[in-house]
């Protein structure tokens, strides 16, 4: 069966600092990878996924993640963090084969200092 | 323009009520989805739909229904809501089977309490 973990649930990094928000997945079969963000009263919005190709994949708003499958890791990362970067973050997987469903992580809630 | 529509945004409602939460997508995909997501922001799949007639129980245990008459329309219902039922509701949806879009959208939730 698929899962995710997402460690940490509350990060707080200065404006300015790098993001670093970790997830680890665990699949029989190399998965799709998501990563989704999500303000408040709000529904979830993509920020990046992993399909194939490349493993160093860009998003939206400055953030990347890298797919490393020896350690089978998606972590998520932005260089400089910037205030409006504060909201839930959400690590997701899917069966490559089925897809039949999309799990998500715990999730992640990112504060930003100022 | 494609979306995704959840109503109502938000709902009170008293103990023993019968409700409908309604979820519609624009985009002509064929899987859709609900997710439980509690106060503490986990995300739980509840229900999901691989196209018409098709509903599937999802991870956690739900007292709500689903129904999928219509591709674009995946509605949720409670037949007598408790306040174990507040949470927020989230409906989402992908192609199915994915090609170069894997991922699902959601809408915009709808958060419910029971009183």
């Amino acid at each position: 069966a698929q899962s995710v973990t997402q460690l940490g649930s509350h990060v707080s990094v200065s404006e300015g600092a790098l993001v670093l928000l970790r997830c680890n997945y665990s699949s029989s079969v190399p998965p799709y990878l998501f990563w989704y963000v999500q303000y408040p009263n709000q529904g979830l919005q993509l920020l990046l996924k992993y399909t194939t190709g490349a493993t160093l994949v860009k998003g939206i708003n400055g953030f990347e993640a890298e797919f490393k499958k020896s350690e089978t890791s998606f972590h998520l990362t932005k260089p400089s963090a910037h205030m409006s970067d504060a909201a839930e973050y959400f690590c997701a997987v899917s069966d490559r084969s089925s897809a039949s469903k999309i799990i998500f992580g715990s999730g992640t809630r990112l504060s930003i200092r100022p | 323009e494609a979306d995704i529509y959840q109503t109502p945004r938000y709902l009170v409602i008293g103990t023993g009520k019968k409700i409908t939460l309604e979820c519609s997508q624009t985009m002509g995909h064929d899987k859709m989805y609900w997710y439980q997501q509690d106060p503490g922001m986990e995300l739980h799949l509840i229900h999901y739909s691989y196209g018409v007639n098709s509903t599937e129980k999802g991870d956690l245990s739900s007292e709500s229904t689903v129904s999928r008459i219509r591709t674009e329309h995946f509605p949720l219902t409670l037949e007598s809501a408790r306040p174990s039922h507040t949470s927020q509701y989230l409906c989402a949806s992908s192609e199915y089977p994915p090609t170069v879009n894997t991922e699902a959208f959601f809408g915009q939730g709808t958060r419910l309490t029971v009183v």
